[in-house]
């Protein structure tokens, strides 16, 4: 079966520090990746979405980058970070065929504190 | 472009009672997904259920039903036999069917639902 990995389950950093949020799924080849945030009491916001290994799609401009190294690796990064991106960070994969086509399925999430 | 409206910041419900919660979807798409999704305090995100925008059967998942009429472009969840456990954010979404291309889902801002013991 599926199963998909985040980490850290929880990060403080200062402003200014770098970040790194790793996302690593098993059980599938060639997943369609994704990284939301969620503000506090907001819904959800699609930062960055992959289809394939080097082929990263940003939904929105900001301080933060994605990378795709290996199939089932899905990084995101800031090299400096703001107050402004403390959140709930959730990386999920894409079911593309099969009776759960089209689910997401999400990781545990992060909870990044900038402060 | 599409947006999903859930119009009911929070809910409450007495356990053992039925429950309701709304969403509205604006499209002009006729092949798309819906779904429910649950996130409890633990902040997993959980899918609920999942409604096919061709098929006009109502879909149900044990207590969890919906209401999709399509016309309307509404998209209703029931929680019957309400539990403590079903304590959540429930965020409704929407998603185009493109048949296995990046697709992305469109969350709705959620609702809170309390359950009373």
């Amino acid at each position: 079966s599926q199963t998909i990995h985040q980490w850290p389950a929880t990060l403080v950093q200062p402003v200014g520090s770098p970040l790194s949020l790793e996302c690593t799924v098993e059980g599938t080849s060639n997943p369609n990746l994704y990284w939301y945030r969620q503000a506090a009491g907001r819904g959800l916001q699609l930062l960055f979405y992959s289809i394939g290994i080097g082929q990263i799609s940003s939904e929105v401009p900001q301080n933060l980058s994605a990378s795709r190294p290996q199939d089932r690796q899905f990084i995101l990064s800031s090299k400096k970070l703001l107050l402004s991106d403390s959140g709930f960070y959730l990386c999920a994969w894409k079911h593309l065929h099969g009776a759960g086509a089209n689910v997401l399925t999400f990781g545990a999430g992060s909870r990044l504190t900038v402060l | 472009a599409q947006t999903v409206t859930q119009s009911q910041p929070e809910m409450s419900v007495q356990e053992a009672e039925t429950v309701t919660l709304s969403c509205t979807y604006d499209t002009s798409e006729s092949d798309y997904y819906l779904f429910w999704y649950k996130q409890p305090p633990s902040r997993q995100m959980i899918l609920v259920i999942r409604q096919e925008a061709y098929k006009q059967q109502n879909a149900t998942e044990n207590r969890f039903s919906v209401n999709f009429q399509k016309a309307a472009k509404s998209f209703s969840l029931k929680i019957s036999d309400s539990q403590l456990g079903d304590a959540a954010m429930y965020f409704c979404a929407w998603n185009m069917n493109y048949g296995g291309s990046q697709g992305n889902l469109i969350f709705g801002k959620g609702t809170k639902l309390s359950v009373k013991p």
